[in-house]
């Protein structure tokens, strides 16, 4: 059974600080790889898909990566500013197609 | 990308009344859409797969007489929390994607469920 670890469970920084999310999985056989972006309350925003014949996927200050070998996967936040305070969800599709997602990481940055 | 509807976006009902959620793709078909539940502070959790024409597909623990699922069409499934309670007060968010397993799932922005 595929299961997806985010590490850490939450995370303070500074404004301007450059931070790393990790997200792990169990089964290698993944079909791809999405960060999303989920405010209190809110819905979930889509940040990067990674299809798994991929490494990396970037989007402005956005850098994911996938190591699908190993498991891994890696959310680089650049510059990182106040409006980044979010929970930040990993999530897996597989055969069967429906995501699988971590527990995600609460980020909040300070100004 | 693609747009995904959901409504209500936020309904309270009275304990043992039935609730009915929809979920649509606006700009594309889908013969799958997924519906999760997320509980305060945790993550998503698969609920059911809804197959356009066919029964829905239940996880296990989900009771399918109280989470009446009903794809009815390419572009509509909905969501009917039969007798509600308290503990069925949650975030229900359903999604959508395309015919093949790699294609990115597009997310409703979700209906926040107050069962009183």
């Amino acid at each position: 059974k595929q299961e997806v670890t985010q590490i850490p469970a939450a995370l303070s920084v500074p404004e301007g600080e450059n931070l790393v999310l990790n997200c792990s999985f169990t089964d290698s056989a993944i079909y791809n790889l999405q960060w999303f972006r989920q405010d209190p309350g809110k819905g979930l925003t889509s940040l990067l898909l990674i299809q798994s014949s991929q490494r990396e996927q970037t989007s402005g200050r956005l850098n994911a990566s996938l190591d699908k070998s190993s498991g891994r996967s890696t959310l680089y936040i650049a510059a990182s500013q106040p409006g980044d305070s979010a929970t930040y969800l990993c999530a897996v599709s597989q055969a069967g197609t429906a995501l699988i997602f971590g527990k995600g990481t609460t980020l909040s940055v300070s100004s | 990308g693609a747009v995904v509807s959901q409504h209500p976006s936020w309904v309270i009902c009275k304990s043992g009344t039935s609730v009915k959620i929809e979920c649509r793709s606006l700009d594309f078909q889908a013969t799958t859409m997924f519906w999760y539940r997320q509980f305060p502070k945790q993550s998503l959790m698969l609920m059911a797969t809804s197959n356009e024409g066919s029964k829905a597909t239940y996880e296990q623990g989900v009771e399918k007489d109280k989470f009446l699922i009903n794809h009815a069409s390419l572009t509509l499934s909905t969501l009917t929390v039969t007798s509600a309670h308290p503990e069925d007060s949650s975030f229900y968010i359903c999604s959508a994607g395309g015919e093949r397993s790699f294609d990115e799932q597009f997310f409703g922005p979700g209906t926040r469920l107050t069962v009183l």
